[in-house]
């Protein structure tokens, strides 16, 4: 099975902050993404990575940046955190070619912002 | 662009009874169509897909049909159990953006016994 792990579950950090959401992934899948969930608006894509050190901005980039060093790992940063930053965050990947696009999700990191 | 209109909720149903949470989309091309399912304190889990127009994609009781005539993937399940209480969200992907997949706003359903 596919397991797409997320550094923390619950985080909570002050306004001005950096923070680091940190992602990954075990089945060698070339896509990954960032959303974000909150009440009303569904999912809402951050940015995602379709290869190594490659990155696209989704529908919100604003007030984020990305890190893909390596393949497995996918990681979403807050340069300075601002209350309106305070939502879930879910990390998911999928398979580059698959004809079906399934997308694989992480369990979420719940970010209050304070 | 792709866009995913799903009913609002909370749905709240008793045990045993029909459930359907409808779904209509708007995308060029052929999308293929989910509904993933996320329960409480977890992230979202594929429930169902479809890949093509006509094709039923079931699991766990849930089954919806993909309708290009009418560009809707209703869920449907004969019979609710508590278990079941969860926010559905319906989804497509099509082959532009590296796979990006669209979601609904999704819905919450409460099964009381």
């Amino acid at each position: 099975d596919v397991k797409v792990t997320q550094s923390s579950r619950y985080l909570v950090k002050r306004t001005g902050e950096k923070v680091f959401l940190e992602c990954v992934q075990d089945m060698d899948h070339e896509n990954m993404f960032w959303y974000r969930q909150d009440p009303g608006l569904g999912l809402r894509l951050i940015y995602f990575s379709y290869d190594v050190k490659m990155k696209e901005k989704g529908d919100i980039p604003e007030g984020y940046s990305v890190s893909r060093e390596k393949k497995e790992r996918f990681s979403l940063i807050l340069e300075s955190a601002s209350t309106n930053q305070t939502s879930m965050y879910l990390c998911a990947s999928s398979l580059e070619g698959s004809s079906s696009y399934e997308q694989y999700f992480g369990p979420g990191t719940r970010l209050t912002v304070t | 662009g792709d866009s995913v209109t799903q009913m609002e909720g909370p749905v709240t149903l008793s045990e045993e009874a029909f459930l359907t949470i409808n779904c209509t989309y708007t995308a060029t091309g052929y999308p293929s169509l989910f509904w993933y399912v996320q329960y409480p304190g977890e992230g979202l889990q594929l429930l169902l897909k479809a890949t093509k127009a006509d094709d039923k994609g079931s699991n766990k009781g849930f089954e919806a049909t993909y309708r290009k005539e009418t560009t809707s993937f209703h869920l449907e399940k004969g019979s609710v159990q508590v278990s079941d209480s969860a926010v559905y969200f319906c989804a497509l992907g099509t082959g532009r953006g590296y796979q990006k997949v669209t979601f609904g706003t999704g819905t919450k359903l409460q099964v009381i016994p």
